[in-house]
């Protein structure tokens, strides 16, 4: 079945520092989407990419949708500590089914 | 709040009994779909409906679980003789049109006794 990895599975940073993860797959999507979800909380929607090449910022994050379409990637500039929690990617497998990756813990550190 | 609604927030059960959690869509949002989340773990999908029909069960077992989304009221997950392993957080989702980016509920968080 299609799976996505996401890298890294967890990260340290200083506040104030840039992050960036990925997520790739071995499968084509369609379209890329990333959520953030904090403890005991739904995932909410961050940013939904629909083109291949496409880079879309939502504040000081920005999303790129790779040309492969097998991959994409998120930047999060000059990180502050409510940007802690787990950040998901999901891929659009098909017509209606995402898929979602394990997620990237990003822990900031004052 | 016009966004997803989910009930209740934490459900506690003995092995053996029934559990019911409820998602009511966004306003405007006919599709629905349900995901189980293990601790440290992604979203794995169970289940997508639309209103009154069934569309893909491929990621809810076969026994015990049962989800339905009826013409009037929220969509109803509901899981039959609960045993230890089916603790975790459900969460439902809903969009406009299905394929169209979904959005989260704060999830059941349920344990069994």
């Amino acid at each position: 079945g299609q799976q996505l990895n996401q890298s890294p599975q967890s990260m340290f940073i200083q506040e104030g520092e840039d992050v960036s993860m990925n997520c790739t797959s071995s499968s084509i999507f369609n379209t890329w989407l990333w959520y953030k979800q904090d403890p005991g909380e739904g995932p909410v929607l961050l940013i939904a990419l629909y083109k291949a090449g496409e880079l879309t910022s939502n504040g000081r994050l920005t999303a790129q949708f790779g040309i492969t379409r097998k991959d994409s990637f998120l930047n999060i500039s000059a990180s502050i500590p409510s940007d802690v929690g787990i950040y998901f990617c999901a891929g659009l497998g098909g017509t209606y089914k995402y898929i979602f990756g394990t997620g990237t813990r990003l822990k900031v550190l004052a | 709040n016009a966004g997803v609604m989910q009930n209740p927030r934490h459900l506690v059960r003995r092995r053996g009994q029934e559990a019911r959690l409820r998602c009511s869509p966004m306003k405007g949002h006919s599709h629905v779909y349900w995901y189980r989340q293990l601790p440290e773990e992604g979203l794995k999908f169970m289940v997508y409906l639309q209103k009154e029909n069934i569309i893909d069960e491929s990621g809810m077992p076969k026994e015990r679980f049962s989800a339905e989304f009826p013409k009037e009221g929220p969509s109803i997950l509901r899981i039959q003789q609960v045993v230890r392993g089916d603790s975790a957080a459900y969460f439902c989702a809903s969009s406009r049109e299905g394929g169209q980016p979904q959005h989260f509920g704060d999830g059941t968080r349920l344990s069994i006794l």
